[in-house]
């Protein structure tokens, strides 16, 4: 069962260092998107991509944040010189062309910044 | 701003119980999903709604778009402890919106005592 896999499940990282988020859609889907989940603010998209190309980053923060999707591997998600307020969960969803409102979940990466 | 509002918020019933959560919003949406999230992991996709008035029955789940498209429900038939979770609403919005940007609610959290 092909489902989205993200990895890794779990990272801490401390204020300053880099976290890599990766995220490999189910088979078949094209299109790519990041969600952030905090406690008291449910879940917020950041970025939608398909492959090689960023279609809507609107709701990823201007600095620090970065997303990929090249032609071939995972999708990354890339926070450069972490904060405290990074801590989070971050879930990626992937869809088809047609259908790209029926997005499946990853299992998503608890991101943990001491 | 939440574009989808949940209620009731939180929500602890007796297994064998009947429950409606429901999902609203000022805006008319293209479609709307209905996701379960456990504890630990990503949301898990229940149902697309599309078409304004549309029912959807998922065994003792039945969800309902509004004839405006402006409001969903989910009603639970004879609720067990396996349903206990975070029924999240989300959508694309009709206009302004990327194709496929999902908005979610807050969630309404479902407690099932046995």
């Amino acid at each position: 069962n092909a489902g989205v896999m993200q990895n890794p499940r779990h990272l801490v990282r401390r204020r300053g260092q880099e976290a890599r988020l990766r995220c490999s859609p189910m088979k078949g889907h094209s299109h790519v998107y990041w969600y952030r989940q905090l406690p008291e603010e449910g879940l917020k998209f950041m970025v939608y991509l398909q492959k090689e190309n960023i279609i809507d980053e609107s709701g990823m923060p201007k600095e620090r944040f970065s997303a990929e999707f090249p032609k071939e591997g995972p999708s990354i998600l890339r926070i450069q010189q972490v904060v405290r307020g990074d801590s989070a969960a971050y879930f990626c969803a992937s869809a088809q062309g047609a259908r790209a409102y029926e997005q499946y979940f990853g299992p998503g990466t608890r991101l943990t910044v001491t | 701003t939440q574009l989808l509002e949940q209620s009731p918020q939180f929500l602890s019933i007796q297994e064998g119980e009947n429950l409606t959560v429901y999902c609203n919003s000022s805006s008319v949406f293209s479609s709307l999903q209905w996701y379960r999230q456990e504890p630990g992991e990503g949301p898990v996709l229940l149902v697309t709604v599309v078409t304004g008035g549309e029912v959807k029955k998922l065994k003792r789940l039945t969800f309902q778009f509004g004839d405006a498209r402006k409001d969903s429900s989910l009603h639970i038939t004879a609720a067990q402890p396996g349903d206990t979770g975070l029924y999240l609403c989300a959508g694309p919005p009709d206009r302004g919106s990327t194709l496929g940007r999902l908005y979610f609610g807050r969630g309404t959290q479902l407690t099932v005592w046995p």
